[in-house]
């Protein structure tokens, strides 16, 4: 199947300061990506729609200038978490859909494990 | 307000037996479901999809039943193996929604040998 490649896999970091995540989409082009965030034992929660060229479209209390999204290719969006908090710690995931239809599979990364200290 | 739920958060099943994951959802415009096998630390893996002019679809061990009527879809696995353990959400998308997927809780299915 298609492959979405995200990293870093893990990122410790101190309050305060901010940390990148990569996602890319290694064989097909996607105009889309979704980020999602993943709390232990829970689902993972749509965080924001990035779209490649234009702004992102956040979910509802989602802080866009908190998780600041950039898709600047149609390979790779970067999901950006500014000023991090120890309640921001959490489990990162992109995903995208190859655009071979309407309906079709989502491939997700690998995940982020964040850790804010 | 949980578009997509799954109401069992835990299933354990004997090896070689069935397993019946089991979602529901709200949403009348969704009309493509899939389901995701995750392991902890990872991202979701993908399984089996159907369309919703479809009620069943079927791969291999993985078979996938569509109840429209009742915003119903369950996830069957048989057999059962043990190396099948793992967190199954189940995901929903409509066309109006751009493209992103809606999860369910997920269920933690665990196969005993």
């Amino acid at each position: 199947g298609a492959v979405v490649s995200q990293h870093p896999s893990w990122v410790i970091c101190k309050s305060g300061t901010s940390v990148k995540i990569e996602c890319r989409s290694l064989d097909f082009q996607a105009t889309t990506m979704f980020w999602y965030r993943q709390f232990p034992k829970q689902s993972l929660m749509l965080m924001a729609t990035s779209n490649e060229g234009s702004k992102a479209t956040y979910e509802q209390g989602v802080e866009k200038d908190k998780f600041l999204i950039n898709h600047a290719s149609l390979t790779l969006s970067t999901l950006t978490v500014t000023s991090a908090h120890p309640e921001d710690s959490s489990f990162y995931i992109c995903s995208a859909r190859p655009p071979k239809g309407v309906n079709t599979e989502a491939f997700f990364g690998q995940g982020t494990r964040l850790t804010v200290v | 307000d949980q578009q997509v739920k799954q109401n069992s958060p835990s299933l354990s099943v004997q090896e070689g037996r069935i397993s019946i994951l089991n979602c529901d959802y709200t949403n009348s415009m969704f009309d493509y479901f899939l389901w995701y096998k995750k392991y902890p630390a990872e991202g979701p893996t993908f399984l089996i999809s159907i369309s919703s002019i479809k009620d069943k679809n079927e791969d291999g061990r993985f078979t996938v039943f569509l109840n429209k009527s009742a915003k119903h879809l369950s996830l069957h696995i048989v057999p059962s193996q043990p190396g099948d353990s793992a967190v199954y959400f189940c995901a929903a998308s409509g066309n109006n929604q751009g493209g992103k997927l809606i999860f369910g809780q997920g269920t933690e299915l665990s196969v005993k040998p």
